[in-house]
Protein backbone atom coordinates (compact mmCIF):
# COMPACT_ATOMS: atom_id res chain seq x y z
CA UNK A 1 0.00 0.00 0.00
CA UNK A 2 0.95 3.28 -0.27
CA UNK A 3 1.89 5.55 3.18
CA UNK A 4 3.05 9.14 4.02
CA UNK A 5 3.95 9.14 7.41
CA UNK A 6 4.65 12.96 9.01
CA UNK A 7 4.65 13.91 13.09
CA UNK A 8 1.02 14.78 14.45
CA UNK A 9 2.25 17.89 16.06
CA UNK A 10 5.18 19.96 16.94
CA UNK A 11 5.78 22.67 18.97
CA UNK A 12 8.93 25.64 18.41
CA UNK A 13 9.71 29.07 19.33
CA UNK A 14 9.04 32.24 17.86
CA UNK A 15 12.85 33.31 15.82
CA UNK A 16 13.88 29.61 16.23
CA UNK A 17 14.21 26.99 13.34
CA UNK A 18 11.95 23.60 12.90
CA UNK A 19 12.82 20.65 10.70
CA UNK A 20 9.14 18.53 9.85
CA UNK A 21 9.86 15.25 8.21
CA UNK A 22 8.42 13.40 5.68
CA UNK A 23 8.98 9.56 4.58
CA UNK A 24 6.90 7.67 1.66
CA UNK A 25 6.52 4.31 0.21
CA UNK A 26 4.63 5.07 -2.67
CA UNK A 27 3.84 3.34 -6.42
CA UNK A 28 6.17 5.57 -8.09
CA UNK A 29 7.37 9.32 -7.74
CA UNK A 30 6.70 11.96 -9.60
CA UNK A 31 7.35 14.69 -7.11
CA UNK A 32 7.35 15.51 -3.71
CA UNK A 33 4.82 18.02 -2.34
CA UNK A 34 4.79 20.86 0.95
CA UNK A 35 1.64 22.47 1.54
CA UNK A 36 0.78 25.38 4.34
CA UNK A 37 -3.16 24.68 5.44
CA UNK A 38 -4.01 27.65 8.64
CA UNK A 39 -6.94 26.68 10.36
CA UNK A 40 -9.89 27.05 8.41
CA UNK A 41 -8.34 28.25 5.23
CA UNK A 42 -7.44 25.95 1.98
CA UNK A 43 -3.98 24.35 2.08
CA UNK A 44 -1.43 26.48 0.08
CA UNK A 45 1.53 25.33 -2.38
CA UNK A 46 4.76 26.03 -0.26
CA UNK A 47 7.70 23.98 -2.67
CA UNK A 48 7.98 20.96 -5.02
CA UNK A 49 10.77 18.40 -4.73
CA UNK A 50 11.36 15.86 -7.74
CA UNK A 51 15.27 15.23 -7.62
CA UNK A 52 17.49 14.82 -4.98
CA UNK A 53 18.47 17.51 -2.62
CA UNK A 54 17.91 21.05 -0.70
CA UNK A 55 15.19 23.17 -2.69
CA UNK A 56 15.29 26.88 -0.95
CA UNK A 57 12.57 29.51 -1.25
CA UNK A 58 13.26 32.20 1.20
CA UNK A 59 12.88 31.22 5.19
CA UNK A 60 11.37 27.79 3.96
CA UNK A 61 13.67 25.01 2.66
CA UNK A 62 12.78 21.55 1.14
CA UNK A 63 14.87 18.69 1.29
CA UNK A 64 13.99 15.25 -0.64
CA UNK A 65 16.36 11.83 -0.75
CA UNK A 66 14.26 9.47 -3.31
CA UNK A 67 16.76 6.67 -2.01
CA UNK A 68 15.92 7.14 1.43
CA UNK A 69 11.82 7.96 0.30
CA UNK A 70 12.68 10.91 2.93
CA UNK A 71 11.70 14.31 2.77
CA UNK A 72 11.82 17.86 5.37
CA UNK A 73 10.40 20.87 5.65
CA UNK A 74 12.96 23.38 7.12
CA UNK A 75 11.48 26.89 8.58
CA UNK A 76 14.15 28.79 9.39
CA UNK A 77 13.60 32.60 11.71
CA UNK A 78 10.09 31.17 12.50
CA UNK A 79 6.90 33.44 13.68
CA UNK A 80 3.59 33.95 14.74
CA UNK A 81 1.93 33.45 11.61
CA UNK A 82 3.99 29.88 10.77
CA UNK A 83 1.51 28.06 13.14
CA UNK A 84 -0.73 26.18 10.98
CA UNK A 85 -1.04 22.42 9.85
CA UNK A 86 2.20 21.37 7.00
CA UNK A 87 0.60 18.69 4.83
CA UNK A 88 3.41 16.35 2.81
CA UNK A 89 2.14 14.90 -0.75
CA UNK A 90 3.83 12.90 -3.00
CA UNK A 91 2.73 12.44 -6.87
CA UNK A 92 2.80 8.51 -7.56
CA UNK A 93 2.99 6.74 -11.20
CA UNK A 94 -0.42 7.95 -11.96
CA UNK A 95 0.08 11.62 -10.87
CA UNK A 96 -2.29 11.14 -8.29
CA UNK A 97 -1.41 12.80 -4.87
CA UNK A 98 -1.28 10.48 -1.85
CA UNK A 99 -1.11 12.80 0.95
CA UNK A 100 0.10 12.15 4.51
CA UNK A 101 -2.02 13.09 7.72
CA UNK A 102 -0.20 16.74 7.85
CA UNK A 103 2.11 18.05 11.07
CA UNK A 104 0.07 20.92 13.28
CA UNK A 105 2.94 23.37 14.28
CA UNK A 106 2.93 25.52 17.34
CA UNK A 107 4.86 28.69 17.52
CA UNK A 108 5.26 29.89 21.39
CA UNK A 109 6.61 33.40 21.96
CA UNK B 1 -6.91 35.45 -2.72
CA UNK B 2 -7.57 32.02 -3.44
CA UNK B 3 -8.29 30.98 -7.55
CA UNK B 4 -10.78 28.31 -6.15
CA UNK B 5 -14.30 29.28 -4.19
CA UNK B 6 -16.06 27.15 -2.30
CA UNK B 7 -19.47 28.08 -1.05
CA UNK B 8 -20.94 28.20 1.51
CA UNK B 9 -18.40 27.88 4.26
CA UNK B 10 -20.57 26.36 6.76
CA UNK B 11 -23.49 24.07 6.71
CA UNK B 12 -25.40 22.44 9.22
CA UNK B 13 -27.66 19.67 8.29
CA UNK B 14 -30.15 16.92 9.43
CA UNK B 15 -29.65 13.83 7.91
CA UNK B 16 -32.86 14.05 6.22
CA UNK B 17 -32.07 17.17 4.25
CA UNK B 18 -30.91 17.76 0.71
CA UNK B 19 -28.05 19.94 0.38
CA UNK B 20 -25.36 21.13 -2.38
CA UNK B 21 -21.80 22.38 -2.13
CA UNK B 22 -20.67 24.32 -5.01
CA UNK B 23 -17.09 25.13 -5.78
CA UNK B 24 -15.78 27.40 -8.79
CA UNK B 25 -12.37 27.99 -10.39
CA UNK B 26 -11.27 30.61 -12.60
CA UNK B 27 -7.67 29.30 -13.24
CA UNK B 28 -8.21 27.96 -16.37
CA UNK B 29 -7.75 24.22 -14.78
CA UNK B 30 -8.96 21.39 -16.91
CA UNK B 31 -9.35 19.06 -13.60
CA UNK B 32 -11.37 19.87 -10.37
CA UNK B 33 -11.51 17.60 -7.12
CA UNK B 34 -13.28 16.96 -4.00
CA UNK B 35 -11.58 15.54 -1.32
CA UNK B 36 -12.83 15.13 2.32
CA UNK B 37 -10.29 16.42 5.59
CA UNK B 38 -11.05 14.86 8.67
CA UNK B 39 -9.13 15.76 11.83
CA UNK B 40 -5.41 14.12 12.04
CA UNK B 41 -6.39 12.09 8.52
CA UNK B 42 -4.97 12.54 5.55
CA UNK B 43 -6.88 14.10 2.78
CA UNK B 44 -9.13 11.79 1.08
CA UNK B 45 -9.64 11.99 -2.49
CA UNK B 46 -13.39 11.42 -3.22
CA UNK B 47 -14.36 12.36 -7.37
CA UNK B 48 -12.06 13.50 -9.74
CA UNK B 49 -13.14 15.16 -13.34
CA UNK B 50 -10.75 15.85 -15.96
CA UNK B 51 -12.11 17.45 -19.43
CA UNK B 52 -15.71 17.21 -17.66
CA UNK B 53 -15.13 14.00 -17.10
CA UNK B 54 -15.43 11.57 -14.04
CA UNK B 55 -11.93 9.39 -13.96
CA UNK B 56 -12.36 8.71 -10.30
CA UNK B 57 -14.41 7.45 -7.44
CA UNK B 58 -12.34 6.33 -4.76
CA UNK B 59 -15.97 3.85 -3.44
CA UNK B 60 -17.84 6.87 -2.02
CA UNK B 61 -21.25 6.24 -0.78
CA UNK B 62 -23.89 7.00 -3.48
CA UNK B 63 -25.13 9.64 -0.88
CA UNK B 64 -22.41 11.76 -2.65
CA UNK B 65 -23.47 12.70 -5.53
CA UNK B 66 -21.00 14.91 -7.69
CA UNK B 67 -21.76 17.32 -10.46
CA UNK B 68 -19.31 18.93 -13.53
CA UNK B 69 -21.43 20.98 -15.83
CA UNK B 70 -18.30 22.70 -17.52
CA UNK B 71 -14.55 23.02 -16.77
CA UNK B 72 -14.94 25.87 -14.23
CA UNK B 73 -17.45 24.25 -12.07
CA UNK B 74 -17.91 21.60 -9.51
CA UNK B 75 -20.78 20.37 -7.33
CA UNK B 76 -21.32 17.88 -4.51
CA UNK B 77 -24.95 17.16 -4.10
CA UNK B 78 -25.54 15.75 -0.62
CA UNK B 79 -28.50 13.29 0.88
CA UNK B 80 -29.40 11.26 3.48
CA UNK B 81 -25.62 11.84 5.17
CA UNK B 82 -24.54 10.30 8.44
CA UNK B 83 -22.61 12.07 11.41
CA UNK B 84 -19.77 10.57 10.38
CA UNK B 85 -19.77 12.45 7.20
CA UNK B 86 -19.00 15.60 9.26
CA UNK B 87 -15.90 16.98 8.25
CA UNK B 88 -14.14 19.78 5.91
CA UNK B 89 -14.70 18.95 2.40
CA UNK B 90 -12.23 20.75 -0.14
CA UNK B 91 -12.41 21.68 -4.07
CA UNK B 92 -9.05 21.43 -5.62
CA UNK B 93 -8.02 22.07 -9.35
CA UNK B 94 -5.03 21.85 -11.47
CA UNK B 95 -4.11 21.96 -14.78
CA UNK B 96 -4.84 18.56 -15.96
CA UNK B 97 -5.35 15.16 -13.74
CA UNK B 98 -3.01 13.21 -16.06
CA UNK B 99 -0.41 14.72 -16.52
CA UNK B 100 2.38 16.33 -14.43
CA UNK B 101 2.09 19.66 -12.31
CA UNK B 102 4.93 21.21 -10.67
CA UNK B 103 2.83 23.06 -8.49
CA UNK B 104 0.69 20.68 -7.38
CA UNK B 105 -3.45 21.55 -6.59
CA UNK B 106 -5.01 25.04 -6.68
CA UNK B 107 -7.65 24.91 -3.48
CA UNK B 108 -10.44 26.27 -2.29
CA UNK B 109 -11.03 27.07 1.26
CA UNK B 110 -13.52 23.90 1.88
CA UNK B 111 -16.79 24.20 3.43
CA UNK B 112 -16.97 22.70 7.16
CA UNK B 113 -20.33 20.42 7.44
CA UNK B 114 -21.81 19.27 10.54
CA UNK B 115 -24.70 16.75 10.39
CA UNK B 116 -26.86 16.46 12.97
Amino acid sequence: GQNIDQPTEMTATEGAIVQINCTYQTSGFNGLFWYQQHAGEAPTFLSYNVLDGLEEKGRFSSFLSRSKGYSYLLLKELQMKDSASYLCAVMDSNYQLIWGAGTKLIIKP
Amino acid sequence: ETGVTQTPRHLVMGMTNKKSLKCEQHLGHNAMYWYKQSAKKPLELMFVYNFKEQTENNSVPSRFSPECPNSSHLFLHLHTLQPEDSALYLCASSQDAGTHSFYGYTFGSGTRLTVV
